[in-house]
């Protein structure tokens, strides 16, 4: 069964610090890990990574994969309190035919000022 | 900036009662996803669609459950017999190809009682 675990399930940090969110996974095929916020309702995209050791950044939010060790992390500097959220990773386990996300349960993440 | 929008926000409805959740895909997009997140659980996937037809389902998808796209713009998503179990929230995504990032709609929250 493909499984996706992220953890800290939960984190309190104060404005300003860096925070590292941790996504492990196991699945029959890969295909892409996938971040996103989740705030109040709707998961917002992030990132999309499907190749090893590449980073992506995204002002003060940088992620990066490895596909050997099976995990990637999501990494927010100088935080704020507006990245307050619940942060979802997800893998894609399809190589061909349709995209069907598997997710974690999310880090709930807290800036607290 | 394009968003995939779900009506309603909210909705109550009786055991046993058939209710349809409506999505407005982003509007060149063409390979669109329904969601489920159970309260406190993680987001599971129910059922991708191309080109007018079902592409994958998960095992929660079963008889109950049908996806249709009416006319050019919306996408819906009806349960036929609702249970109690179905009570949770209901994302709609939509994706521009295959394999890219899929975009989350605020999504509805379904109680059943």
């Amino acid at each position: 069964e493909d499984k996706v675990v992220q953890s800290p399930l939960s984190l309190v940090v104060h404005e300003g610090d860096t925070v590292t969110l941790n996504c492990s996974y196991e699945v029959t095929n890969f295909r892409s890990l996938l971040w996103y916020k989740q705030e109040k309702k709707a998961p917002t995209f992030l990132f999309m990574l499907t190749s090893s050791g590449i980073e992506k950044k995204s002002g003060r939010l940088s992620s990066i994969l490895d596909k050997k060790e099976l995990f990637s992390i999501l990494n927010i500097t100088a935080t704020q309190t507006g990245d307050s959220a619940v942060y979802l990773c997800a893998v894609e386990p399809t190589i061909q035919g349709a995209q069907k996300l598997v997710f974690g349960q999310g880090t709930r993440l807290t800036i607290n000022p | 900036e394009p968003e995939v929008t779900q009506t309603p926000s909210h909705q109550v409805t009786q055991m046993g009662q058939e209710v349809i959740l409506r999505c407005v895909p982003i509007s060149n997009h063409l390979y669109f996803y329904w969601y489920r997140q159970i309260l406190g659980q993680k987001v599971e996937f129910l059922v991708s669609f191309y080109n007018n037809e079902i592409s994958e389902k998960s095992e929660i998808f079963d008889d109950q459950f049908s996806v249709e796209r009416p006319d050019g713009s919306n996408f819906t998503l009806k349960i036929r017999s609702t249970k109690l179990e179905d009570s949770a929230m209901y994302f709609c995504a939509s994706s521009e190809g295959w394999h890219t990032e899929a975009f989350f709609g605020q999504g509805t929250r379904l109680t059943v009682v």
